[in-house]
């Protein structure tokens, strides 16, 4: 079945940890996302990518950062975590076309202590 | 640039009653819309999007949305609320496939 997977679900860890939030799309799609949504907030795009070693930064500025090196795959890294950086990361693909909408896995939330 | 309001960061209804949810927005093209629900602890579910085809859109779960082009408005109905519907609503807007959000309308339902 396609679909959006993120892991881990949870992760409580400490302030200088390096961290990775890993995202695999069974679905086809070119289109990457990351989103970062604090508790009653909205979606703020952190990361996008069009494709294999495409990656752009978002309309959020983030320490984290993202590689693509398979289409299915779109890990995101922050080298040094810090408390600031708890919230929930939602990662979702698209098809390339205008109106394709976003699929959306199930995302991590992070908690630095 | 584009933008979405959600009027309302918490609406309450009863079961069985209409559920209304307002969404206005900023575009400087077309726009392409979508209705989002977010369920607790879980990502995020499309309801339903207008792509400039018939301005009244039927998505799921009961949900439809209509297109008003002069009030710049994408507003979200259910004729009869079901307790299932207590979730989070999120109103996109469309660039480039890039998505802005809206910040979000919890529907509360009580029996």
């Amino acid at each position: 079945e396609a679909d959006i997977y993120q892991t881990p679900r949870y992760l409580v860890i400490g302030t200088g940890k390096k961290i990775t939030l890993e995202c695999s799309q069974t679905m086809g799609h070119d289109k990457m996302y990351w989103y970062q949504q604090d508790p009653g907030m909205e979606l703020h795009l952190i990361h996008y990518s069009y494709g294999v070693n495409s990656t752009e930064k978002g309309d959020l500025s983030s320490e984290s950062t993202v590689s693509r090196i398979r289409t299915e795959h779109f890990p995101l890294t922050l080298e040094s975590a810090r408390p600031s950086h708890t919230s929930q990361y939602l990662c979702a693909s698209s098809e390339l076309r205008e109106a394709g909408e976003q699929y959306f896995g199930p995302g991590t939330r992070l908690t630095v202590t | 640039a584009q933008s979405v309001t959600q009027l309302g960061s918490h609406v309450s209804v009863s079961e069985g009653a209409l559920v209304l949810l307002r969404c206005n927005y900023s575009s400087s093209v077309p726009p392409y819309l979508f209705w989002y629900v977010q369920y607790p602890n879980q990502g995020l579910q499309l309801l339903l999007k207008y792509t400039s085809a018939a301005t009244l859109v039927k998505g799921i779960n009961g949900f439809e949305a209509e297109f008003k082009k002069s009030e710049t408005s994408f507003h979200l109905t259910k004729p009869s609320a079901h307790m299932s519907d207590a979730a989070e609503y999120f109103c996109a807007v469309s660039f480039y496939s890039t998505l802005t959000f809206g910040k979000g309308t919890m529907l509360l339902v009580s029996p």
